[in-house]
């Protein structure tokens, strides 16, 4: 069955800090992986998206990392603001037809003064 | 140039209604989706759309729900009657095309919050 399971659930640092969230999907055959930023009230904002042959990706303070072998995706957050305060979604893409979208259920980041 | 515009952005209703939820999508994106999204979970997809047609409806309650998409562009998604349970937000996205470089890039719209009293 075709999973995303991301970790922690939730995540409290303080501003400046860096921290790192984990993403592990069973999809296959895997196309893509994307991370979103969903601020509270608000839709979903991409952040990065990566294929099978890309390691790394970064976004300013955001760099995503990707292990296809391991199937095993990371987002690390450089020197946190509270603006970062969201829930950070890993969304899998499976490859054929449609590229079916398979959601985790988000990390939700908490950043305190 | 604007984004995926839904409406309304909230709305509550007693058990037993009707709700309509509307989405006007980016001008020309192909593809549209439904989304229902509960508290502190991921998105789920109720529907896809590719122009006006329904390329993935398998997740969609058509006991209850029902969406059309007119002419390929905007798109309705229909509940009657609300329970309960249906109590969420419901988001709306649009893409290019469902398989462009970069693959498939989704924009969401700011959602739709429906309350079921």
């Amino acid at each position: 069955k075709n999973q995303v399971e991301q970790s922690p659930q939730s995540l409290i640092i303080l501003e400046g800090k860096n921290c790192t969230l984990q993403c592990n999907y069973t999809v296959s055959p895997f196309s893509n992986l994307r991370w979103y930023k969903q601020d509270t009230g608000r839709g979903p904002v991409s952040l990065t998206i990566m294929t099978f042959s890309e390691n790394t990706k970064s976004n300013g303070r955001y760099t995503a990392t990707l292990d296809a072998d391991t199937k095993q995706s990371s987002l690390h957050i450089t020197a946190s603001q509270l603006s970062d305060s969201a829930s950070y979604i890993c969304v899998v893409s499976a490859r054929g037809g449609y590229n079916k979208l398979i959601f985790g259920a988000g990390t939700r980041l908490a950043v305190h003064p | 140039e604007a984004g995926v515009v839904q409406s309304p952005r909230y709305k509550i209703i007693e058990k037993k209604q009707p709700v309509a939820f509307w989405c006007n999508p980016i001008s020309g994106h192909n593809t549209l989706y439904w989304y229902l999204q509960n508290l502190g979970q991921g998105p789920e997809l109720l529907i896809r759309y590719e122009n006006e047609e329904a390329v993935d409806d398998s997740q969609l309650p058509k006991d209850r729900f029902s969406a059309e998409r007119l002419k390929g562009v905007d798109s309705t998604l229909k509940i009657q009657p609300a329970e309960l349970g249906d109590s969420a937000v419901y988001l709306c996205a649009s893409s290019p095309t469902g398989q462009a470089t970069p693959p498939g890039e989704l924009f969401f719209g700011e959602g739709s919050r429906l309350t079921v009293l």
